[in-house]
């Protein structure tokens, strides 16, 4: 079943923070999350693995709350390179390998 | 190191003909997915393989759709006979076990 993502949408200025949520009615394995630009391929950000911890790198980050099966991905103090389609992928309650994506949340970061 | 290969980058073809969409996938790696993504129905997995081995093809739309893995350094995705409704972004990804996917650039596949 496909996790439901919010917002759909978010517009932020340079250096502003947000948080983007990923929610799953199913046990989960692992969440993923990637972005997309515009016309180009999705770019694996991170992943967080069931019993793991919360994982991120410069001012990008996410966490995985593995009872409520629901994953948050924090971007902080937001750069134009920011900008695209963030998605969730979630992998069921063994590793399998497979994931199912969420819509996607489009982030616009204006200057 | 190189990563995720896919041939061609765009394909246009009439309703009917065969497509067949090529993918190369990182060296080492031992899952290898093929994606379709369209604007109506987001990013969907097709099929995907372990270690060259057919794992998982509930997502493949219609028997019109083939997927072959020979060997670990090559697959395939084959359409036959092509419909318009097949016209999306196919996107071939591969990864270790518990790791991220790295996706190739995809190839554009208009039906006409």
């Amino acid at each position: 079943q496909q996790p439901v993502q919010s917002p759909q949408a978010v517009i932020l200025r340079e250096g502003e923070d947000a948080v983007i949520n990923c929610s799953s009615s199913k046990a989960l394995y692992s969440v993923h999350w990637y972005r997309q630009k515009h016309g180009e391929a999705p770019v694996f950000l991170m992943i967080l693995l069931k019993g793991g911890e919360q994982k991120g790198h410069e001012k990008i980050s996410a966490s995985f709350n593995e009872k409520k099966q629901q994953s948050s991905l924090y971007l902080t103090a937001s750069q134009l390179s920011y900008s695209g389609t963030y998605f969730c992928g979630t992998e069921g309650s063994s590793n399998t390998g497979k994931l199912i994506f969420g819509q996607g949340t489009t982030l616009q970061v204006k200057p | 190191d190189a990563g995720v290969i896919q041939s061609p980058r765009h394909e246009v073809t009439e309703m009917g003909q065969e497509v067949t969409l090529r993918c190369k996938p990182i060296s080492g790696h031992d899952y290898l997915f093929w994606y379709r993504q369209t604007m109506m129905r987001g990013l969907e997995l097709l099929i995907y393989f372990n270690n060259n081995v057919p794992i998982d093809d509930s997502g493949m739309p219609e028997d019109r759709f083939s997927a072959k893995m020979p060997n670990a350094s090559f697959s395939t995705l084959k359409i036959q006979p092509s419909e318009p409704r097949d016209s999306a972004v196919y996107f071939c990804a591969s990864s270790l076990a518990e790791g991220g996917q790295y996706f190739g650039p995809g190839t554009r596949l208009t039906v006409t």
